[in-house]
């Protein structure tokens, strides 16, 4: 079945800082793939997304790339804000996931410090 | 504003109570959902609805239920028999199912006591 898989966290940075968090996904097809953000004591939000290979999706800083050929999509951001702090995930869609919605991997916390 | 509302934000509840969280929507989409978020677990699909009056299981419906008699609501009940039902619940709704972005309210936390 379908699967994301996210490096654990949580990741700490200072402001300013190059930020990466590696997502890697398992599944049939061709899936399109999201990254949703989720900040203190509320619900998620779409960042961004790539709905085929070697698409880039890009939103307030943040890119990923989804690369096929290593079945990743990583994110991105060159310069890091103490706002950033939240929880992200990774997760997927596609024409084969049947009778589920998006499969999530499973978060990764960002701590920025000033 | 279009959006989802979730209530109550915060519930307490007593071994063996039977809790209803209620979501609503005015965005006119077709499909809900509802998922259970754990620390360290991320999130994971209790129940969706495609469209009024359908409803199927996700991965983990055991001691849950819910119904769909108006596009606008999805509300989600548990019951005495989730064994473990202490977490953070969130629902979200969708143009379609599939279509891959999902709008998500602000959550219920459940405490059972």
């Amino acid at each position: 079945g379908n699967s994301v898989t996210q490096m654990e966290g949580p990741v700490t940075l200072s402001e300013e800082a190059f930020l990466t968090i590696n997502c890697t996904y398992t599944a049939t097809g061709y899936p399109s793939l999201f990254w949703y953000v989720q900040y203190p004591g509320e619900g998620l939000q779409l960042l961004l997304k790539a709905t085929k290979a070697d698409d880039k999706g890009s939103n307030k800083g943040f890119e990923a790339t989804y690369r096929k050929e290593t079945t990743s999509f990583h994110l991105e951001k060159g310069s890091v804000q103490v706002s950033d702090s939240a929880v992200y995930f990774c997760a997927l869609s596609g024409p084969y996931t049947g009778r589920r919605a998006l499969t999530f991997g499973s978060g990764t916390r960002l701590q920025v410090q000033p | 504003d279009g959006g989802i509302t979730q209530s109550p934000k915060y519930l307490f509840r007593k071994e063996g109570q039977n809790v209803t969280l209620s979501c609503e929507q005015n965005l006119n989409h077709d499909a809900m959902y509802w998922y259970r978020q754990d620390p360290g677990q991320g999130l994971r699909l209790i129940y969706y609805s495609q469209i009024v009056n359908d409803f199927q299981k996700g991965d983990i419906a055991e001691g849950y239920s819910v119904s769909r008699e108006k596009k606008e609501s999805f509300p989600l009940t548990v019951t005495s028999a989730q064994k473990n039902p202490t977490a953070f619940y969130l629902c979200a709704s969708s143009p379609g199912l599939n279509t891959g972005e999902l709008f998500f309210g602000e959550g219920s936390r459940l405490t059972v006591l």
